[in-house]
């Protein structure tokens, strides 16, 4: 089965600074990557997801990178706001089965200093 | 992107009593997962909800304690029996399909608290 890990449960950042939120996963036979943000109190916000084709996919103020060779994505925060406060989680699936449900990692609670 | 509401949004139940979640979506969706999230944690696969037949559970999830039904493609409950404190958690349905990209979507939650 797929085990995915985050390596940090808590990261702090400056406001304005960037933000680099990592995450690995065992199962190489995963193909389709998500991030979601949650909010305190809230369901999970898709972000932006990746699939196994590509290393690297732009959304607005978010990258997300892709290392298919040590298993590993990142989720990277540009000029970070304070509405960015939240935790991360990523989540991995292999999505040629069509069935499959998503295997979360543990999260990542993002705190922005001003 | 799916819009996915759930009742109730939050509940609190007495121990040894069940209860049912109604997840409602507003477009037809090929797949429907129920999620648990038990407080400070990650979120948990619980069963896949076929429409049609029987839900798919995951490794320590039951059907006896966590009954799915799936009468159509926009509606499925969830079931959460036999109560104790241990299953205060968000329950999330989520959904699945190729028109939208096969992206997967979270309904806000439903949190329960078993006094």
């Amino acid at each position: 089965g797929e085990s995915v890990g985050l390596h940090l449960p808590t990261l702090s950042v400056q406001e304005g600074d960037n933000s680099i939120i990592n995450c690995a996963y065992s199962n190489s036979a995963s193909d389709y990557f998500i991030w979601y943000k949650q909010e305190s109190g809230k369901g999970p916000q898709f972000i932006i997801d990746i699939r196994s084709n590509m290393d690297k996919r732009q959304g607005q103020r978010v990258t997300v990178l892709l290392n298919k060779t040590v298993k590993h994505l990142s989720l990277q925060i540009a000029a970070t706001q304070p509405g960015d406060s939240a935790v991360y989680f990523c989540a991995a699936t292999y999505s040629g089965g069509g069935a499959d449900g998503l295997t979360f990692g543990k999260g990542t609670h993002l705190i922005i200093q001003p | 992107s799916a819009v996915i509401s759930q009742k109730p949004s939050r509940d609190i139940c007495q121990r040894g009593t069940s209860l049912t979640i109604q997840c409602q979506v507003d477009s037809q969706v090929t797949m429907m997962f129920w999620y648990r999230q038990q407080p400070g944690q990650s979120l948990t696969l619980i069963a896949t909800a076929n429409q049609g037949s029987e839900a798919t559970y995951e490794s320590g999830f039951v059907i006896d304690k966590f009954p799915i039904s799936r009468p159509n493609l926009t509606f499925s409950t969830l079931t959460v029996s036999n109560m104790s404190p241990e299953d205060s958690s968000i329950y999330l349905c989520s959904v699945r399909t190729p028109e939208l990209g096969n992206t997967i979507y979270f309904g806000e939650g439903s949190w329960l608290t078993v006094v």
